[in-house]
């Protein structure tokens, strides 16, 4: 059964700092693609950032660009997003999702981790 | 990149069909075939419906079916159950660095 699962949210000040985490298991993580995507409360979804399997190709949000470095280890199949200077505005729950191969879509997502900024 | 557009609300009766716009540009989903639909219950995470505009991943029910003309998606859910009041998401991909636009999400009412 394919999972994944966020950790590292939190309270963090203004201008903080804060690394999530997202462990998979049930699939061979190293052939997938990656995304960050997080949900403000009550608002939509809000696609971060990117990185392909083999580390070479990362995009991110205009939103996030500088601020966010998203990053894998596949020997711990594991993927991460440091977040730098946060904001209020960064106050979300956060979803690492899976590329469903080749169609641009995300296929498994976890949980969520919530990050309030305050 | 700006989200694409959808209604903020549709209803239907249970037995009816209902359906979804996603109104993009041509720079997404009007350049690629890349449109997929997500339905996401309260509190929990999103959950793929359609990719690749028409195709249901395994598991997801036929009555969800996706199209596209021009710049605009749609979601059609036929035979409606009260299991499927949710928010509904379109995304597409895009011709700049962005690897999803999602869409401004639709809460769907059962009446």
């Amino acid at each position: 059964e394919v999972q994944l699962v966020e950790s590292g949210g939190g309270l963090v000040q203004p201008g903080g700092s804060l690394r999530l985490s997202c462990v998979a298991s049930g699939f061979t993580f190293s052939n997938y693609e990656m995304n960050w995507v997080r949900q403000a409360p009550g608002k939509g979804l809000e696609w971060l950032s990117y990185i392909s399997s083999t580390f070479n190709t990362k995009f991110y949000a205009d939103s996030v660009e500088g601020r966010f470095t998203i990053f894998r280890d596949n020997t711990k199949n594991s993927l991460y997003l440091q977040m730098n200077s946060l904001r209020a505005e960064d106050t979300a729950v956060y979803f690492c999702a899976r590329d469903h191969q080749n169609t641009v879509s995300a296929d498994y997502w976890g949980q969520g981790t919530l990050v309030t900024v305050s | 990149q700006s989200a694409l557009t959808q209604p903020a609300s549709v209803s239907g009766s249970p037995g009816q069909s209902i359906t979804i716009s996603c109104t993009g540009t041509s720079g997404d989903i009007g350049a690629y075939n890349y449109v997929s639909w997500y339905q996401q219950h309260p509190g929990k995470a999103p959950k793929l419906l359609i990719c690749a505009v028409s195709d249901r991943p395994s598991g997801v029910s036929n009555r969800f079916s996706g199209s596209k003309s021009g710049n605009t998606a749609s979601l059609t859910i036929s035979g409606l159950q009260a299991e499927d009041e949710a928010t509904y998401y379109c995304s597409s991909h895009t011709h700049t660095n962005t690897r999803y636009v999602f869409g401004t999400g639709t809460q769907v009412t059962v009446l």
